[in-house]
């Protein structure tokens, strides 16, 4: 059974372009959250779906967006980028809304 | 405040035991979680401990909870090169609808000396 999935893997960005983010969950998987992280932090909650809902949303700004799919699949949207974006992007997914599996992640590197 | 607190290094022989440390800030956490981060890669889940339990032990690792206290603390016995790795305390968020993510510790760097 694959565990949750995210694509791409590494990303490389120019200031002031958009980027779109996938994160397939586990099978089974109604919930996919979503975490932003700077190298030498720990993970910062962005946004957390369940059954296409938003259920919760972190303080990032409203470059920020995300949209989670019939097939429980989701996409992270961040537009008009920075350099002070560039990070590893988390998915996780759970059953409920605990219990989280982690994607490998997406670097994002924004120039 | 919503800060989960974490020692940031933290370094020991091969062979000892490591006791890794963490503070959160929600006494109504229902679960309280263990993640380990090798270079490059994602989080994996280590461990979670339920609130109305004081101890879990699985092979090597064993979780201490003091709920009084609000600590938490991971040890892991016989520590071995390939422990090395960034170990983060999480505890649930919540907001009005219920538990929606995870607020995690800035990570302690677990350094093994041979």
């Amino acid at each position: 059974d694959a565990g949750v999935t995210q694509s791409p893997t590494h990303l490389i960005k120019t200031r002031g372009q958009h980027v779109t983010l996938r994160c397939s969950p586990i099978s089974g998987h109604k919930s996919v959250s979503w975490y932003q992280q700077v190298l030498g932090q720990g993970p910062q909650f962005i946004f957390q779906y369940y059954e296409k809902e938003e259920r919760g949303r972190g303080n990032f700004p409203d470059r920020f967006s995300a949209r989670q799919f019939p097939n429980y699949s989701s996409e992270l949207n961040v537009n008009a980028l920075l350099l002070g974006d560039s990070a590893l992007y988390l998915c996780a997914s759970s059953v409920q809304v605990d219990g989280y599996t982690f994607g490998s992640g997406t670097r994002l590197t924004v120039v | 405040g919503e800060d989960v607190e974490q020692s940031l290094f933290l370094s020991v022989r091969e062979g000892d035991s490591s006791v890794i440390n963490c503070t959160y800030t929600d006494s109504s956490s229902t679960y309280l979680y263990w993640y380990k981060q090798e270079p490059g890669a994602g989080l994996q889940l280590l461990t979670y401990i339920f609130s109305n339990m004081d101890m879990k032990q699985d092979q090597r690792l064993t979780v201490l909870l003091n709920k009084k206290d609000k600590h938490l603390s991971l040890r892991i016995a016989d520590t071995q090169t390939g422990d090395s790795a960034i170990y983060f305390c999480a505890e649930p968020r919540y907001s009005g609808g219920g538990a929606d993510g995870l607020t995690f510790g800035k990570g302690t760097h677990l350094i093994i000396q041979p």
